[in-house]
């Protein structure tokens, strides 16, 4: 597995608190990535980074902010957690650029939101 | 829109036999795909691209654009190749890749 790991694994929480999922890689890869996992709907993208401080939207980004600032760490924020946003969390990364190089994938955390 | 579509959520198929996965995707330029795959306790991983024409495990995947589908294929399939495939496709110039909704093979003894 290449070197990327995320905190917490698993994580319960109450509807309007705020959580902040990281991603710390050792890779030094310049790309790094938020999907969201949900039966039905397959991986979608939430956010992507491009570089320190650089960061995107994906295509579910409301409700999420990110913020990268350090090569190795990305941080997910849910400012106040909905149910919806029960999910499974993963992290990728990717030293190019992600449409022709390979994403490295997370463990992934599980994140339930009563 | 870009739109990648997995018709069949579940897949299962006896051991020895073929395998089809079925991609289609919607999209106005030039296509990148991917094929990822998730076994179990493992996590999610490449399995192939479609510039690299590679067969992996056994599996192949051709690249239809009159059809615009990336179908995953594999003659012979073994127990392990149950998981998790999802099919993915590159977005130019936005370093980026959507997924589909994901199809659970199973492969039966």
């Amino acid at each position: 597995d290449a070197g990327i790991t995320q905190s917490p694994r698993h994580k319960v929480t109450e509807t309007g608190t705020p959580v902040t999922l990281r991603c710390h890689q050792t890779e030094n890869h310049r790309y790094m990535y938020w999907y969201r996992q949900d039966p039905g709907h397959g991986l979608r993208l939430i956010h992507y980074s491009y570089g320190v401080k650089d960061t995107d939207k994906g295509e579910v980004s409301d409700g999420y902010s990110v913020s990268r600032s350090k090569t190795e760490d990305f941080l997910l924020t849910l400012e106040s957690a909905t149910s919806s946003q029960t999910s499974v969390y993963f992290c990728a990364i990717s030293e190019l650029a992600g449409i022709t190089d390979t994403q490295y994938f997370g463990p992934g955390t599980r994140l339930t939101v009563l | 829109a870009q739109r990648v579509t997995q018709p069949e959520k579940l897949l299962s198929v006896f051991k020895g036999a073929p395998v089809e996965l079925k991609c289609n995707y919607s999209y106005s330029g030039s296509p990148e795909l991917f094929w990822y795959v998730q076994y179990s306790r493992q996590r999610l991983q490449l399995l192939l691209r479609h510039i690299s024409r590679e067969s992996i495990k056994g599996f192949t995947a051709d690249l239809n654009k009159g059809e615009t589908s990336f179908h995953l294929k594999k003659p012979f399939a073994q127990e392990e190749d149950s998981a998790m495939y999802y099919c993915a496709l590159g977005i130019q110039g936005a370093q980026k890749l959507v997924f589909g909704q994901g199809t659970r093979l199973t492969i039966n003894p």
